[in-house]
């Protein structure tokens, strides 16, 4: 199993272009997150998904859309690019039904936002 | 104040020393409680969950205290590869999702 991977793992953008940070796992996990992590602050959640076709905003979801149109991919689309974007953007994945379900991580996305 | 603090850090100990981190959180309806590890510019890994009744795994020993909403992790003859960050987790409800990270707190072990 690959587990969960992240492409690009580097991206650099100018203020207001779009783009995509790319999610996959292959775990059969219902439960998929993206967060993003700055300096001091900790991972925020930004969207996550508790199956095809449902999504839910997280702690930080302004900027960003999602969609999850299968069980293995759940795609993190930045609108217009803002530096305050600039971020460690991981995903994660995860199996419900027990009380101490573990998150897998991917490797993360750096962003720069000029 | 946040809804996961931790010991502000760094901590910088000698090879096989004790260390303990210290995690409190605010939500009184959390479910379930974790330790991860990050090491720099990678990502988190589950280090342990951490159970009502404390656990060990090897040199790691968590506790939790949910009277004081208190959780914390120690770790006995400190390795240089121990040297992370140490990040408290939160899972404010079972079986779903919705896990809130702590700052972390960084361990460096040094020779």
């Amino acid at each position: 199993n690959a587990g969960v991977t992240q492409t690009p793992k580097f991206q650099v953008l100018k203020t207001g272009q779009s783009m995509t940070l790319q999610c996959a796992q292959d775990m059969n996990h219902e439960y998929m997150s993206w967060y993003r992590q700055d300096p001091g602050m900790g991972l925020r959640l930004i969207h996550y998904s508790v199956g095809a076709g449902i999504t839910d905003q997280g702690e930080v979801p302004n900027g960003y859309n999602v969609s999850r149109s299968t069980t293995e991919d759940f795609p993190l689309r930045l609108l217009s690019a803002a530096p305050s974007q600039t971020s460690v953007y991981f995903c994660a994945s995860s199996k419900p039904g027990t009380p101490q379900e573990t998150q897998y991580f991917g490797p993360g996305t750096r962003l720069l936002v000029l | 104040r946040k809804e996961v603090e931790q010991d502000p850090g760094p901590f910088n100990v000698p090879e096989g020393a004790t260390v303990a981190f210290n995690c409190t959180y605010s939500n009184s309806a959390s479910q379930s409680f974790f330790w991860y590890r990050q090491d720099c510019r990678k990502e988190p890994k589950l280090l342990m969950s951490v159970y009502s009744s404390g656990n060990e795994d090897g040199r790691f020993t968590a506790q939790l205290n949910r009277a004081s909403q208190y959780i914390s992790l120690l770790i006995r003859d400190s390795k240089l590869s121990d040297s992370a960050t140490y990040l408290c987790v939160v899972n404010i409800r079972n079986y779903g999702q919705n896990f809130v990270f702590g700052p972390g707190t960084r361990l460096s072990v040094l020779p």
